[in-house]
């Protein structure tokens, strides 16, 4: 059972353009959205996240919007960049008891931006 | 301020043989978590460590253990290696209370 459903798998954008990554979750326990990014060889590194109280967070050039009720967030960067080429994944997580959270991530998307 | 650091880098182990993977958490962290992530998928939660003891398991079988040190620090021993067992293995860190967790390098193994 996928707990996190991530989409597109793939995206490619021009430079400057917006690309728009969409997750969407089953378990309403969920109460941490996080977005991280991971470059080839690398280990993923945090970029912004979001708790279902907030429709809607924005850190530099990435945006997270949230929708409690139709159990679904998304990654909008502005102003993409060939720096930006990577690949995303949503992750979502709960408090297990005794502040015990495990991260749920979803499949990943490989973003590609063209100069 | 360093940040999570694990070893080795990059493993070749042959199928039945046990591995170990070491991980040191951020500064100041006193809680490891163990995912591992297979080529091409979002990483999987395997454990997590606080207090020196397992506080949480995913699915994964019990050839996978680990271990939390006083200094914080984790290892990850996984035996009877299988040719499935080949992924990036990560290792996170984060502080008791909060959900934010920070990913180190990984250590990528192979194995034949």
């Amino acid at each position: 059972q996928q707990q996190v459903k991530q989409s597109p798998q793939s995206l490619i954008v021009q430079k400057g353009g917006i690309p728009i990554i969409n997750c969407a979750y089953e378990n309403t326990a969920f109460d941490y959205f996080p977005w991280y990014q991971q470059f080839p060889g690398k280990g993923p590194a945090l970029l912004i996240a979001i708790r279902p109280d907030v429709s809607e967070k924005k850190e530099g050039r990435f945006t997270i919007s949230f929708n409690k009720s139709a159990k679904q967030f998304s990654l909008h960067i502005m102003d993409s960049q060939p720096g930006d080429s990577a690949t995303y994944f949503c992750a979502a997580s709960k408090n297990s008891g005794g502040s015990n959270y495990k991260l749920t991530f979803g499949k990943g998307t490989l973003l590609t931006v063209n100069p | 301020d360093a940040g999570v650091t694990q070893s080795p880098t990059h493993l070749i182990k042959t199928r039945g043989q046990q591995v170990t993977l070491r991980c040191s958490p951020k500064s100041g962290h006193d809680t490891v978590s163990w995912y591992q992530q297979a080529l091409g998928q979002g990483p999987q939660f395997i454990f997590q460590y606080y207090e020196e003891e397992e506080r949480q398991r995913g699915n994964f079988p019990d050839r996978f253990s680990g271990h939390q040190f006083p200094n914080y620090s984790s290892e990850l021993n996984v035996n009877a290696l299988l040719l499935g067992d080949s992924a990036l293995y990560l290792c996170a860190s984060s502080w008791t209370s909060t959900e934010t967790q920070y990913f180190g390098p990984g250590t990528r193994l192979l194995v034949l």
